[in-house]
């Protein structure tokens, strides 16, 4: 069984929409995080969490939220989805500051 | 604000040849992590590089890292067809480690 999984793991919705990503991880790790990847630009940090009580913005959190619902679940939201959030989505987790991040399969989302 | 530039971006290369891609950075950091991605996958951790001067290898591929130079290079020795993939890098910036700054990609297509 994977260590890090999200679902859905394709989703297809309507501009104005509220959606939700999940993500778990039976790594046991304390720190998790969300990117998006959009063609030609890497990977990009939408949030991460230290722990259950510690969440932080990354570098494009405009849009989205975030909950940290036990120590191996972490959701990120779309409040009102806009086409420019089609992307793919990335959840990871890790052990600690040194520790490399194990990544989960992906959400590919369109949104119409 | 920390930017990661890789190049090239995109490289073909014949099997049995050796290459090199390299990942620049911005701003002070000893800590590097490099990342293989295979078409419609997940990341896959490679090596992770946490002091100047640092170098690891598995198999054909050696990562090595300059931290007075803000460099790190990924060589490829002896390039087979499975390794076609893209490459990222990735940087911390954060003492408290884990917030991640990815390059663009290197696409990297070995040919027969």
């Amino acid at each position: 069984d994977a260590d890090v999984t999200q679902t859905p793991r394709n989703r297809i919705t309507k501009t104005g929409k509220r959606i939700m990503l999940e993500c778990s991880q039976t790594k046991g790790h304390d720190r998790m995080y969300w990117y998006r990847q959009d063609p030609g630009l890497g990977l990009r940090l939408i949030y991460y969490s230290f722990d259950v009580k510690d969440i932080n913005k990354g570098e494009i959190s405009d849009g989205y939220s975030v909950s940290r619902q036990a120590q191996a679940k972490f959701s990120l939201s779309l409040e009102s989805a806009i086409p420019n959030q089609t992307a793919l989505y990335f959840c990871a987790s890790s052990r600690d500051s040194l520790d490399t991040q194990y990544f989960g399969p992906g959400t590919r989302l369109t949104v119409l | 604000e920390l930017k990661v530039e890789q190049n090239p971006l995109f490289l073909s290369m014949q099997e049995g040849k050796n290459y090199t891609i390299y990942c620049n950075y911005s701003t002070t950091s000893d800590r590097l992590y490099w990342y293989r991605q295979d078409p419609g996958k997940s990341l896959e951790s490679l090596f992770v590089l946490l002091s100047n001067g640092a170098v690891k290898q598995e198999g054909r591929l050696m990562a090595s890292l300059d931290t007075k130079a803000r460099l790190s290079t990924l060589h490829i020795t002896a390039a087979v067809h499975d390794l076609s993939a893209t490459y990222f890098c990735a940087v911390d910036k954060e003492t408290s480690g884990s917030r991640l700054t990815f390059g663009e990609g290197t696409q990297l297509t070995v040919n027969p």
